[in-house]
């Protein structure tokens, strides 16, 4: 199946630096890429939809100045937490649509903690 | 409204029988795919099962059988001869529409398969 890998796996920071998360397509190409975050024992939730190309649509209520993303080429789509704070400690994971079904496949994902 | 739901949170199942994992959908849209993921303790969400919703038969991959009813809107899991690892979060997850739009997912169903 295709390949998605996500780096860092795991990052602690102090409040007020800027984090930067990479998702890469390993053995295809993604025009599109998607980016969520996951607090413990919830659900999924889409914060922005990554485009090559172009900009990011992001979802209602995620602050595009805060949750920058860049997708740089067809395999890489970064998002950097500026600024970051301890409520904005989370899981985040990286996903990208793959042919026929365009079902997507996600990277492995980020812990992030902010002290 | 919800677009997926999923109304068990929690389920227990004994190893080597089957279990079904319920999946409720609501879209208007004629086209759209049905998908379920698996995200062991680990992290990682695991594609497991895609539904189309012009397809006639219903889809399986394996010990995955997934039973798609149309008419009452529902798309439930079944897995078949349950092992210890199938312990983990089950997501049911839906696309409307084009093949690079979003998906919507639903709550989660936490499966803990008992020896």
């Amino acid at each position: 199946g295709a390949v998605v890998s996500q780096h860092p796996s795991r990052v602690i920071c102090k409040s007020g630096t800027s984090v930067k998360i990479e998702c890469r397509s390993l053995d295809f190409q993604a025009t599109t890429m998607f980016w969520y975050r996951q607090f413990p024992k919830q659900s999924l939730m889409l914060m922005a939809t990554s485009n090559e190309g172009s900009k990011a649509t992001y979802e209602q209520g995620v602050e595009k100045d805060k949750f920058l993303i860049n997708h740089a080429s067809l395999t890489l789509s970064t998002l950097t937490v500026t600024s970051a704070h301890p409520e904005d400690s989370s899981f985040y994971i990286c996903s990208a649509p793959v042919p026929p079904h365009n079902e997507q496949f996600f990277g492995p994902g980020t812990r992030l903690t902010v002290l | 409204a919800q677009k997926i739901t999923q109304t068990q949170p929690g389920m227990f199942v004994q190893e080597k029988e089957a279990v079904t994992l319920d999946c409720t959908y609501d879209t208007s849209d004629q086209s759209y795919g049905l998908f379920w993921y698996k995200q062991p303790s680990s992290g990682e969400m695991i594609f497991l099962i895609y539904q189309g919703s012009y397809d006639e038969q219903n889809a399986t991959e394996g010990r995955y059988s997934l039973n798609f009813q149309k008419a009452r809107k529902s798309a439930n899991l079944v897995i078949s001869a349950s092992q210890l690892g199938d312990s983990a979060m089950y997501f049911c997850a839906m696309r409307e529409g084009g093949n690079f739009n979003k998906f919507y997912f639903g709550s989660g169903t936490k499966l803990n398969v008992k020896p």
